[in-house]
């Protein structure tokens, strides 16, 4: 079984454009959930998706926004890019949203903002 | 709110040696599990063990067993024979077992094993 994937694994982007990323959760696994990672603020949690619906939000503005598709697969868009956005953008999937489901990680898409 | 706090930035460990990743955390909370994370250079994270805290009994995978501490609120990663492998950024995580609420991780201990 194919494990998570996402696209594109490497951005550069510059202050004030906008950017997509992409999720594609393990078959058959119905939440998604988006992670920012950074050297100075590790781990923090951006946004939970499930069955369509975001069913949690972290503490972040709104330019950084998401969605699911029916198939599962999700995408997050920054907006108005600053600087402080370079980061590891992880996605992880789980097959429902109980903490009993364990979360599998993609390998992160890493964005630069110049 | 909930906190984790890996006092460890960095660590090293020789080959076949074990070595103690230490772990505290910070909640009102009595049901949660307890999770451990290695990111290795790759940088897929992956899930190495976690911890239900109404199970006393502290878990074990293989290599990789933790000691948890309840009332201390400590929850430290032990891992024995340590192999080149084991090199990576390890992650101490909380998760609430009520209201599907996220994962909350600490910084990371970066573990490198010497050959």
């Amino acid at each position: 079984k194919a494990g998570v994937t996402q696209t594109p694994r490497y951005l550069i982007k510059t202050r004030g454009q906008q950017v997509t990323l992409s999720c594609s959760p393990i078959s058959g696994h119905r939440s998604v959930s988006w992670y920012q990672q950074t050297p100075g603020q590790g781990l923090q949690f951006l946004f939970e998706y499930f069955s369509e619906t975001q069913r949690n939000k972290g503490n972040f503005p709104g330019r950084f926004s998401g969605r699911q598709f029916s198939n599962s697969r999700s995408e997050m868009n920054v907006s108005t890019l600053e600087l402080g956005d370079s980061a590891l953008y992880l996605c992880a999937s789980s097959l429902g949203r109980d903490v009993t489901y364990e979360q599998y990680f993609g390998p992160g898409t890493r964005l630069t903002v110049t | 709110a909930q906190t984790v706090t890996q006092s460890q930035p960095e660590m090293s460990v020789q080959e076949a040696e074990t070595v103690t990743l230490s772990c505290t955390y910070d909640t009102s909370e009595n049901n949660y599990y307890l999770f451990w994370y290695k990111q290795p250079p790759s940088r897929q994270m992956i899930l190495v063990i976690r911890q239900e805290a109404y199970k006393q009994q502290n878990a074990t995978e293989n290599r990789f067993s933790v000691n948890f501490q309840k009332a201390a609120k400590s929850f430290s990663l032990k891992i024995s024979d340590s192999q080149l492998g084991d090199t990576a950024m390890y992650f101490c995580a909380f998760r609430r077992n009520s209201g599907n609420t996220p994962l909350v991780f600490g910084k990371g201990t970066r573990l490198s094993v010497i050959a």
